[in-house]
């Protein structure tokens, strides 16, 4: 079992419409998630960093953490053809484990 | 707002051939990666560096490969001597703890002929 799982997509939706982007993963020692947003042959580009469970909201994006079944997500609410990317949830573990675990990457497009 | 820079942007090279790729991380950052995108495959972690040695390395990461900090602001990358599946992006990241978010660099892409 991979540590990280993410639907690598393709996912085309309409302008304005709700996305939901998800990663689940094996290792409790995971304490620490992210989400990366990456253009085409560019850098990963931090979107959200949450620790504990829960949700966390920034504009029009919402990371959320479940814990208990080892599954994140990320919302993007009114969906712009600007979010069109390749967005990577990301995870490490706690203090001292420093590396940056990733998934394959979801490609989305928001199709105006 | 600051952010990490990576040179070059393109890299070709010959198999066999050194290489190093250069970093410089955001300025007050102290815990400083590096990590590789085969094309179409998943970014994989290689090493991070904290107060001038190696904290983590992965398995990827063998005797090829080595990280320096020459002065108060880069950071490289060598690989003695390149393979055919070396071939990748390479990303640079910084922090400014080792529990506080990492921020990459556009990342330096490397072709081995």
């Amino acid at each position: 079992q991979k540590e990280v799982e993410q639907d690598p997509g393709p996912l085309s939706v309409p302008e304005g419409a709700i996305v939901s982007l998800n990663c689940t993963y094996s290792n409790s020692a995971f304490q620490y998630f992210m989400w990366y947003r990456q253009y085409s042959r560019k850098g990963p580009e931090l979107l959200m960093y949450t620790y504990s469970s829960g949700n966390k909201e920034d504009g029009r994006f919402t990371a959320q953490v479940d814990k208990s079944s080892k599954y994140i997500s990320l919302f993007i609410r009114d969906s712009q053809p600007s979010d069109s990317a390749t967005y990577l949830c990301a995870m490490s573990g706690s203090f001292g484990n420093e590396k940056l675990t990733f998934g394959t990457g979801t490609r989305l497009t928001i199709i105006p | 707002e600051p952010e990490v820079t990576q040179t070059p942007s393109h890299q070709v090279t010959q198999m066999g051939q050194e290489v190093i790729l250069r970093c410089v991380p955001i300025s007050n950052h102290l815990y400083f990666y590096w990590y590789r995108q085969i094309l179409g495959q998943k970014v994989e972690f290689l090493v991070s560096f904290y107060n001038n040695e190696i904290s983590e390395k992965s398995e990827i990461f063998d005797d090829q490969f080595s990280v320096e900090r020459p002065d108060g602001s880069n950071f490289t990358l060598k690989i003695r001597s390149t393979k055919l599946e070396d071939s990748a992006m390479y990303f640079c990241a910084s922090s400014r703890s080792s529990q506080e978010t990492q921020y990459f660099g556009p990342g330096t892409r490397l072709l081995v002929l």
